[in-house]
C-alpha cells in the first residue's frame, strides 16, 4: 500500500513565523501535491511537482513556496505565516500517468495565532 | 478553480438504504474520480471512471458518467454506519492534477 506521511497532525505557529510542512511518500511517485482544505471551499491546490526540483503553481500559490530536493519528499513553506493561512493542509502523491489516483496523507491542521 | 460540484451538500439515511450523490462539472475531462474522507483524515481514492466509460462497479459502489450532461453519480448500496464520511468527486483533464468539488457529507444512522 502507498503511504504518504505528513510530519505533523497538528501545528500551532505565530504570525510572521516561517513554517515548514513536510511530506514523504514511499511509492516512488513522480507527482506530489499540496492542498489546503477549508470549510465550504473544498480542496484547493497550492503547488504541485512532477519531478525532483520541478514545481508548478496551483490555484492559490500566494504566500507559499515549495521544495522538492528528493523524489520522495515535498515540502510546503509558509514564508511569513498569517492568520488567514490557518487551515487543514493535505499532501498527496500519484504516479506519472494522468489515469493514476492520488494518495493522500492524513493532513496537518495548522493554526496561526 | 472548482470544477466538480456535488449534490446534495448533505445526506442523511438509515443503515441498509442506498445513498446517491451527484457531481456536475464544466469542462471536458479525461477521467473522473471519487474519494472518501473520514472526519479529520486524508482522502481515500474509491473509484476512477474514464471519459469513454459509462458505468463502473467496485463492491457496493456504482459510478455512472454522462459526458453529454457533464455529470456523474456515485451510488452506495446497502449503506453501513461505517460509510459515514464526506465524498468528493474530482475531475482530471489530461494532466496529473485534479480539480475537486466541495463534497457531500453522508451520515448513515444505525
Amino acid at each position: 500500500d502507498v503511504k504518504v506521511t505528513q510530519s505533523s497532525r497538528y501545528l500551532v505557529k505565530r504570525t510572521g513565523e516561517k513554517v515548514f510542512l513536510e511530506c514523504v511518500q514511499d511509492m516512488d511517485h513522480e507527482n506530489m501535491f499540496w492542498y489546503r482544505q477549508d470549510p465550504g471551499l473544498g480542496l484547493r491546490l497550492i503547488y504541485f511537482s512532477y519531478d525532483v526540483k520541478m514545481k508548478e503553481k496551483g490555484d492559490i500559490p500566494e504566500g507559499y513556496s515549495v521544495s522538492r530536493e528528493k523524489k520522495e519528499r515535498f515540502s510546503l513553506i509558509l514564508e511569513s505565516a498569517s492568520t488567514n493561512q490557518t487551515s487543514m493542509y493535505l499532501c498527496a502523491s500519484s504516479g506519472g500517468h494522468s489515469n493514476q489516483p492520488q494518495h493522500f496523507g492524513d493532513g496537518t491542521r495548522l493554526s496561526i495565532l | 478553480s472548482q470544477q466538480g460540484e456535488e449534490d446534495p451538500q448533505a445526506l442523511s439515511i438509515q443503515e441498509g438504504e442506498n445513498a446517491t450523490m451527484n457531481c456536475s462539472y464544466k469542462t471536458s475531462i479525461n477521467n473522473l474520480q471519487w474519494y472518501r474522507q473520514n472526519s479529520g483524515r486524508g482522502l481515500v481514492h474509491l473509484i476512477l471512471i474514464r471519459s469513454n466509460e459509462r458505468e463502473k462497479h467496485s463492491g457496493r459502489l456504482r459510478v455512472t458518467l454522462d459526458t453529454s450532461k457533464k455529470s456523474s453519480s456515485l451510488l452506495i448500496t446497502a449503506s453501513r454506519a461505517a460509510d459515514t464520511a464526506s465524498y468528493f468527486c474530482a475531475t482530471n483533464s489530461g494532466y496529473s492534477t485534479l480539480t475537486f468539488g466541495k463534497g457531500t457529507m453522508l451520515l448513515v444512522s444505525p
